[in-house]
C-alpha cells in the first residue's frame, strides 16, 4: 500500500512570495490533516478535511494560508505572501474516517520550507 | 484544555540500556493517546496508541508504555536501546474529531 505521499520536499523563497505544497492521501482515505511543525516544536494542525469539506481550520491563519480537496482526494496548502515565521515542515496526514478518536493518523514525509 | 507535556527535550543512555521517555497529559475526559516517532527527514510514524482496552500497550521495535489515570500518563519504555532508537519521539492527545495535540518531543539519543 503506497503511502502519503508530498511535493516539494524542499522549498527556499523569499519573504513575500508565495507558495503551494501539494498531498496525495493514502487510496480510499477520507480524512487529510495538514500540519505544520516548527523547528523544537510538536506538529499543530492547520486544517483537517473530510472528503472535500473542511471539519478544522480553527488555527489555520487565513489572511494568508489557504487550503483545498476539490475533488477529495489530493490536497494543496497555499501561502501568499509568505513570512519568516513560516519556515517549518509542512505535514500531509491521512486516516480512513474521521470523528473517531482512537484512528490512526498516517502521515507524509514533509515539505520543509525556509523563507529568507 | 487539553494538552500534552513530555518531560526532557533530550534524552541519551547507551546501548542496551532502558528507555524511558516521559508523558502527561491534561484531560477532563478519558484520552485517546499516541506515540509517533521521527526519524530524520521523514514524516511521523506510529509506535503504539492507547484507546482504553489495556493499561499496557505494546507496540513496534520492543516499545510499550503504561497508562496510569492516577498519574495522569502514559511513559513510553523500551527495555534495551538500540543505536537505531534515535530519533525524535511524540506524544499526542486526540481531541474530537480526532485532532492530534502533539507534546513538543523528546530526541532520544543512543550512544555505544
Amino acid at each position: 500500500e503506497a503511502g502519503v505521499a508530498q511535493s516539494p520536499r524542499y522549498k527556499i523563497i523569499e519573504k513575500r512570495q508565495s507558495v503551494a505544497f501539494w498531498c496525495n492521501p493514502i487510496s480510499g482515505h477520507a480524512t487529510l490533516y495538514w500540519y505544520q511543525q516548527i523547528l523544537g516544536q510538536g506538529p499543530k494542525l492547520l486544517i483537517q478535511f473530510q472528503n472535500n469539506g473542511v471539519v478544522d481550520d480553527s488555527q489555520l491563519p487565513k489572511d494568508r494560508f489557504s487550503a483545498e480537496r476539490l475533488k477529495g482526494v489530493d490536497s494543496t496548502l497555499k501561502i501568499q505572501p509568505a513570512k519568516l515565521e513560516d519556515s517549518a515542515v509542512y505535514l500531509c496526514a491521512s486516516s480512513v474516517t474521521s470523528g473517531r478518536q482512537e484512528e490512526t493518523q498516517y502521515f507524509g514525509p514533509g515539505t520543509r520550507l525556509l523563507v529568507l | 484544555a487539553q494538552s500534552v507535556t513530555q518531560l526532557g527535550s533530550h534524552v541519551s543512555v547507551s546501548e542496551g540500556a532502558l528507555v524511558l521517555l516521559r508523558c502527561n497529559y491534561s484531560s477532563s475526559v478519558p484520552p485517546y493517546l499516541f506515540w509517533y516517532v521521527q526519524y530524520p527527514n521523514q514524516g511521523l510514524q506510529l509506535l503504539l496508541k492507547y484507546t482504553s482496552a489495556a493499561t499496557l500497550v505494546k507496540g513496534i521495535n520492543g516499545f510499550e508504555a503504561e497508562f496510569k489515570k492516577s498519574e495522569t500518563s502514559f511513559h513510553l519504555t523500551k527495555p534495551s536501546a538500540h543505536m537505531s532508537d534515535a530519533a525524535e519521539y511524540f506524544c499526542a492527545y486526540s481531541g474530537g474529531y480526532n485532532k492530534l495535540i502533539f507534546g513538543a518531543g523528546t530526541r532520544l539519543a543512543v550512544h555505544p
